[in-house]
């Protein structure tokens, strides 16, 4: 069984350019997370799907983050316009169900480094 | 004060002994503890799960939870090299099942 897939592995942008990372979550996987570690800092969740419904985007940082989860398989999240501080690794996890007991896969990130 | 907190370490250890991660947390409504092992660029790796006080095992790993001290730990038995990696302790917010905090990681060493 594939794990939660990522694209692309690296990123590099400029400053106030577009960027739009993508996560393939495990088959009947409902739930999809975002979450970034920035240099030095912890992971942070931020946004939650099931299926294609936003349950929770409260650590989205800002307006320039858009996520999406169309149809309820893959999902993308859009920086736009990139700025320095989002540099960082994105990671996408996926899990079955959002009981207290959910197990969350993740996938191998995206390095997002922005000139 | 972190919400999750671990220290950075490097731990380092001899081949074949045991390694003890320790992780705090703050959330005392917190009911799902979790510890990730994560290889340097690969993506986090749940390794152990744990939801009641006590000890849970799984192969050379344990897990322990206190939830009355607000600890969890992971004993790694007969450490092996292979095991060297970060360990980051994960919990889910108290007021949201779906949510997982994370602590920094515990970068662990064993030495051959």
């Amino acid at each position: 069984e594939a794990g939660v897939t990522q694209f692309p592995s690296h990123s590099v942008i400029e400053k106030g350019q577009t960027v739009t990372l993508r996560c393939d979550p495990i088959s009947g996987h409902d739930n999809l997370y975002w979450y970034r570690r920035v240099m030095g800092k912890e992971i942070k969740f931020l946004l939650h799907f099931v299926k294609e419904s936003k349950q929770d985007e409260s650590g989205m940082p800002n307006n320039r983050f858009l996520a999406e989860r169309t149809g309820g398989t893959y999902s993308t999240l859009k920086v736009q316009p990139a700025e320095l501080e989002d540099s960082g690794v994105y990671f996408c996890a996926s899990s079955q169900d959002e009981l207290w007991a959910t197990e969350a896969f993740f996938g191998q990130g995206t390095r997002l480094t922005v000139v | 004060q972190k919400e999750v907190e671990q220290n950075s370490g490097p731990l380092s250890v001899p081949e074949g002994a045991i390694a003890s991660l320790n992780c705090t947390y703050s959330d005392r409504g917190s009911q799902s503890f979790f510890w990730y092992r994560q290889y340097s660029g690969k993506s986090p790796e749940l390794i152990m799960s744990i939801y009641s006080n006590g000890d849970k095992e799984d192969g050379r790993f344990t897990a322990q939870l206190n939830k009355a001290s607000q600890y969890v730990s992971l004993l790694i038995r007969d450490s092996q090299p292979s095991d060297s990696a970060t360990y980051l302790c994960a919990v889910n917010g108290g007021d949201s099942s779906y949510k997982l905090i994370f602590g920094s990681g515990t970068r662990l060493l064993v030495r051959p």
